[in-house]
């Protein structure tokens, strides 16, 4: 079984420029979740999804942070403009069904803001 | 608001020897617990869950025991070996919400 893939694994860019991530879980998983990790610290979610609708994004700062996901399939999560304090790991996950059930996680994409 | 707190940040044991990791949370609706290993470069991956009618769960060398009325549950790794060593971070989640509120994170080191 394929896991969640990421792409891309690294990224650097100035502050202030626009970046995109995309994730793809594995196959039949209905929810599918976006994590921040700064260096040093657990994973802080950002967004989830439930198929292609939005659970929760309490936590997504909207003025900068989009997400989308089409078809309830992959899914992109979008800065614009990037923070310096936006460096971190953005990690995809994706579980089979809404519960308390495992969560997959991909390699993750580390963002580099200077 | 929700939290959770882990306990320590860093440890090193001797190979053989057991690792304790401490998870204490503050929502009381909590009711699924489970506990991810990261290595260097990779993503989190699920050793273990407990669920909260379940006081205690066993996976040959790793075990999870929960104390529902002290809000903590621990993760026990025994005869530990060289590939332990990674950061272990202790998750919780609620029926209805099912987001995962991590801990900060143990660094293990298992000395050969």
């Amino acid at each position: 079984e394929a896991g969640v893939a990421q792409s891309p694994r690294y990224k650097i860019i100035e502050k202030r420029q626009s970046v995109a991530f995309w994730c793809n879980p594995i196959s039949g998983h209905a929810t599918l979740y976006w994590y921040q990790q700064i260096l040093g610290q657990g994973p802080k979610l950002l967004i989830q999804f439930q198929n292609n609708g939005v659970v929760d994004d309490s936590q997504l700062p909207k003025d900068r942070f989009s997400a989308e996901r089409l078809k309830g399939v992959d899914s992109t999560l979008k800065i614009q403009p990037a923070k310096l304090e936006d460096s971190a790991v953005y990690l995809c996950a994706s579980s089979l069904e809404w519960g308390n059930t495992e969560a997959f996680f991909g390699q993750g994409t580390r963002l580099t803001v200077v | 608001g929700e939290n959770v707190e882990q306990h320590p940040s860093t440890l090193s044991v001797q190979e053989g020897d057991s690792a304790v990791i401490k998870c204490t949370y503050s929502d009381s609706a909590s009711n699924y617990f489970p506990w991810y290993k990261q290595e260097l470069g990779k993503g989190p991956q699920l050793i273990i869950d407990i669920r909260s009618n379940v006081g205690e769960k066993k996976d040959q060398r790793i075990a999870v025991t929960l104390n529902k009325t002290a809000k903590h549950f621990s993760l026990h790794i025994t005869e530990t070996q060289p590939e332990d060593s990674a950061v272990y971070f202790c998750a919780a989640s609620k029926s209805g919400t099912y987001k995962y509120i991590f801990g900060t994170g143990t660094r293990l080191k298992v000395l050969a």
